[in-house]
């Protein structure tokens, strides 16, 4: 399987809920992020790791927790969410960051619905 | 405040026409820009890119012109055809490999 692959597609939890996201790229890319995005709003850049070191983390809530194993493997784990936290949250993959423009690769992300 | 703005969230033409979508953006630190396609239920595909040292980058059907002065870009596809239908974002992206994107125009081309 080539490119960026999410896992759910689809998620509904309650707000005492845990559970993860999980996102795996087969690039050999250098950096994953997360973004979410709500509707009607611009794509929000969450998290950038980047040879497995966190680099950004764009005043995220401590109910989003993420997690990256290694270069291929980047985890979102969800507790405590809101109703406003539904929305869709895309993986995506670079070459590098912070060294020039790589363009992103995204995966077909996981909607979430918090009930 | 929103650096990146794409003030036209949706856009119809014929098949055949040209399609244009516009972005502006306010921060003079962006230095280069992206456009993505997105397609329901798909994530976002990297389509075409210009950096600030140029005012034009065309890649088949594909046109992007920069207006640095103006702090405007635009996509130019031409000829449109149906399955350009999707949502269009613009990047813009500061020399650190920050980026930010605009809330997407959505191009619907009339067969």
């Amino acid at each position: 399987e080539t490119g960026v692959t999410q896992t759910p597609r689809h998620l509904v939890m309650g707000m005492t809920n845990k559970k993860s996201l999980k996102c795996e790229q087969h690039l050999g890319h250098n950096a994953m992020y997360w973004y979410k995005q709500s509707a009607k709003k611009p794509l929000e850049l969450m998290f950038v790791y980047s040879l497995e070191e966190r680099v950004e983390n764009n005043s995220v809530p401590s109910r989003f927790s993420p997690e990256c194993p290694n270069s291929s493997h980047l985890f979102l784990h969800l507790h405590t969410l809101q109703p406003e936290d539904s929305a869709l949250y895309l993986c995506a993959s670079s070459q590098d960051w912070g060294q020039g423009y790589s363009p992103l690769h995204f995966g077909n992300g996981t909607r979430l619905t918090v009930t | 405040d929103q650096q990146v703005k794409q003030n036209s969230p949706s856009l119809s033409v014929q098949e055949g026409r040209i399609s244009i979508l516009n972005c502006d953006y306010t921060n003079s630190m962006f230095d280069y820009f992206l456009w993505y396609k997105k397609y329901p239920a798909e994530g976002p595909t990297f389509l075409i890119s210009i950096s600030s040292i140029k005012d034009k980058n065309e890649d088949g059907r594909f046109t992007v012109f920069l207006n640095k002065s103006a702090k405007h870009l635009s996509l130019h596809i031409v000829p449109s055809q149906p399955g350009d239908s999707a949502v269009y974002f613009c990047a813009a992206y500061t020399n650190a490999g920050k980026s930010t994107f605009g809330d997407g125009t959505t191009l619907t081309v009339k067969p």
